[in-house]
């Protein structure tokens, strides 16, 4: 079935340093990615997102890029600070047109040690 | 708080009873959707409403319901039927179409 499998599941960089998380999805016809960032006790907010027509998008010290031909998507977290610490998310999009659901990983904890 | 508000925060519930959740957002999505979060498992989809009146079963729709009776609103009812009921409740919407969602701040239910 759909499925989205994210690695690792937990992860601890030294401030500054950068920060990768993976995800591979299962369905070709997914062509929407977005990733969460969820914080303790708090709701997920969206932090970027990618289109298949699109390899790569960057905001600041944050960027996605996309494979679709071996359908797997990163996230890549540049000059860490601690308020980075937190879960990450990664999602695929899956059914027709007018009928988005996404299919989420299971979480990255991400720990920036200052 | 962020246009779409869940209630309660916590919840508990006793053997047998239903309860429900509530969710409202003043966004002017048409799309809602139910997660239930559980540790280790991510995001898992419950029941989804693209159109006031209409809503499809997610992946672990068992043991709950749904209405969607307002645009701005999606109640979720866990039933005396869900005999796992102890998790984290999510709600958000969307516009319609390839858009992230917006999360409600979340229902914390413990079973009693």
């Amino acid at each position: 079935g759909e499925n989205v499998e994210q690695h690792p599941s937990t992860l601890s960089v030294q401030e500054g340093d950068s920060a990768v998380i993976k995800c591979t999805y299962s369905d070709s016809a997914s062509n929407y990615f977005p990733w969460y960032k969820q914080e303790l006790g708090k709701r997920p907010q969206l932090i970027i997102d990618i289109r298949s027509n699109v390899g790569e998008k960057k905001d600041q010290r944050i960027a996605v890029t996309l494979n679709k031909t071996a359908k797997h998507f990163s996230l890549h977290i540049t000059e860490t600070q601690p308020e980075d610490s937190a879960v990450y998310f990664c999602a695929a999009s899956r059914g027709t047109s007018g009928t988005y659901k996404y299919i989420f990983g299971t979480g990255t904890r991400l720990k920036v040690l200052a | 708080d962020g246009g779409i508000t869940q209630s309660p925060k916590y919840l508990f519930r006793k053997e047998g009873q239903n309860v429900t959740l509530s969710c409202e957002q003043n966004l002017n999505h048409d799309a809602m959707y139910w997660y239930r979060q559980d540790p280790g498992q991510g995001l898992r989809l419950i029941y989804y409403s693209q159109i006031v009146n209409d809503f499809q079963k997610g992946d672990i729709a068992e043991g709950y319901s749904v209405s969607r009776e307002k645009k701005e609103s999606f109640p979720l009812t866990v039933t005396s039927a869900q005999k796992n009921p102890t998790a984290f409740y999510l709600c958000a919407s969307s516009m319609t179409g390839p858009y992230g969602y917006t999360f409600g701040s979340g229902t914390r239910l413990t079973v009693v």
